[in-house]
């Protein structure tokens, strides 16, 4: 199984509200990314998680709360966004936090609207 | 630190013909390079790495791509473009931080 899931796959959302997107893999990964995707530009990345662990945080805004519950899970926390957060959020896995050579796999997505 | 550029925004074949798209790397040290592509409204899909095992990769749909040292490139190519190779290509980089650092990507459309 070389799949990452992700719901919901679109999300519409008021800029009071919390939601939160999940993201999951079965391949024993033990890293795993955020990434926010505008349309006709290529994937940010926001946050990775390294053995369950917050290793990297892009400066992204406190509206953005993400979680790694265990090495398959991995949650993102949505509350009180801005119109301009809408966007495509990507979720990647990769095998092992501290070689190189693994690519990453990536999730098909949840398009969000900010309303 | 890790950069790719990808030369040229938006691709067009015609279909049959040669499919180039140009990749370009900055790194100080021996780089790990990939190439991705996207469809509309999906994920990303690895079609190829160099890991510096061969300077020819191949890879999935009929991909190939040739690291040069000499001139910092990664280039993308296919002998016989199909209309359903079109989609967006991103060359990445692996940066110091294990992350991937993406180009600014490259749109292919295929004529009939």
């Amino acid at each position: 199984d070389t799949e990452v899931t992700q719901t919901p796959k679109h999300l519409v959302m008021g800029m009071t509200n919390k939601k939160s997107l999940k993201c999951e893999q079965h391949m024993g990964h033990r890293a795993m990314y955020w990434y926010k995707q505008k349309a006709k530009k290529p994937p940010e990345l926001m946050f990775v998680y390294s053995y369950e662990k917050l290793s990297i945080n892009e400066s992204v805004p406190s509206r953005f709360s993400p979680e790694c519950p265990n090495s398959s899970l991995l949650n993102l926390h949505l509350h009180a966004l801005q119109p301009e957060d809408s966007a495509l959020y990507l979720c990647a896995s990769s095998q092992d936090p501290g070689m190189f050579i693994y690519e990453q796999y990536f999730g098909p997505g949840t398009r969000l609207t900010v309303t | 630190a890790q950069s790719v550029t990808q030369l040229g925004s938006h691709v067009s074949v015609s279909e049959g013909a040669l499919v180039l798209l140009r990749c370009n790397y900055s790194s100080s040290v021996p780089p790990y390079l990939f190439w991705y592509v996207q469809y509309p409204n999906q994920g990303l899909q690895l079609l190829l790495k160099y890991t510096s095992a061969a300077t020819l990769v191949k890879g999935i749909n009929g991909f190939e791509a040739e690291f040069k040292k000499s001139e910092t490139s990664f280039h993308l190519t296919k002998p016989s473009a199909h209309m359903s190779d079109a989609a967006e290509y991103f060359c990445a980089v692996k940066s110091n931080n294990n992350d991937m650092r993406f180009g600014a990507g490259t749109r292919l459309t295929v004529k009939p």
